[in-house]
């Protein structure tokens, strides 16, 4: 079995200050690991993915994510948030016999204040 | 980059009636849907897998004789709630995977049954 956990319900950081989720994971083999956000009645929007490579992944609107295998996370960073990144993100997780079934995290609002 | 809509964004209907929900992808084929289920300010949770040309694989715990699913043809996947109730009140989002293993999310359908 799968499992995502996000140990923040919410993450305050003022605008310019670096932003982090964090994010474990547990699954058997190797994971497929990703990162969304969602805005308010809206559907999800893909920000990066961790498949094979190098640990340190770069993603869409300046986030990236650090894949550490030892201590099974996935946590999101962004080193200067905006206002606009207030959202709902989620960290999910697939495992390689289930290309697609993602289980997802509980999910993490981030609120930033000007 | 590819597109995924639902239809409708969003519907009321009776406790007893049935509600057909669609999910294209509109620039490209998918052999493979999912649907998820999202509570307010909670996670989503995968409901099931819709395969082109076969039947659909349900997760536990998830009726399918009340979630009907049909993935009729490459672009299409419907979910029917049959004989909603107000508990099945929630917003309910698609996924749809192209040739090259990408997942893309459609935008949601809210359901409200009263």
């Amino acid at each position: 079995a799968q499992s995502v956990a996000q140990p923040e319900d919410q993450v305050n950081v003022a605008e310019g200050n670096p932003l982090t989720v964090k994010c474990t994971y547990s699954v058997s083999g190797n994971p497929y690991l990703f990162w969304y956000v969602q805005y308010p009645n809206r559907g999800l929007q893909f920000l990066l993915k961790y498949i094979t490579g190098d640990n340190l992944v770069k993603g869409s609107y300046g986030f990236e994510a650090e894949f550490n295998k030892s201590q099974t996370s996935f946590h999101l960073k962004k080193p200067s948030a905006l206002v606009s990144d207030s959202a709902l993100y989620f960290c999910a997780v697939s495992a390689t016999d289930s290309w697609g079934k993602l289980q997802f995290g509980a999910g993490t609002q981030v609120v930033v204040t000007p | 980059g590819a597109v995924v809509s639902q239809h409708p964004s969003w519907v009321i209907c009776k406790s007893g009636t049935s509600v057909k929900i669609e999910c294209r992808s509109l620039d490209f084929q998918a052999t493979t849907m999912f649907w998820y289920r999202q509570f307010p300010k909670q996670s989503l949770m995968l409901m099931a897998t819709s395969n082109e040309g076969s039947k659909a694989t349900y997760e536990q715990g998830v009726e399918k004789d009340k979630f009907l699913i049909n993935h009729a043809s490459l672009t299409l996947s419907t979910l029917t709630v049959t004989s909603a109730h107000p508990e099945d009140s929630s917003f309910y989002i698609c996924s749809a995977i192209d040739s090259s293993y990408e997942q893309y999310f459609g935008p949601g359908t809210r359901l409200t049954v009263t």
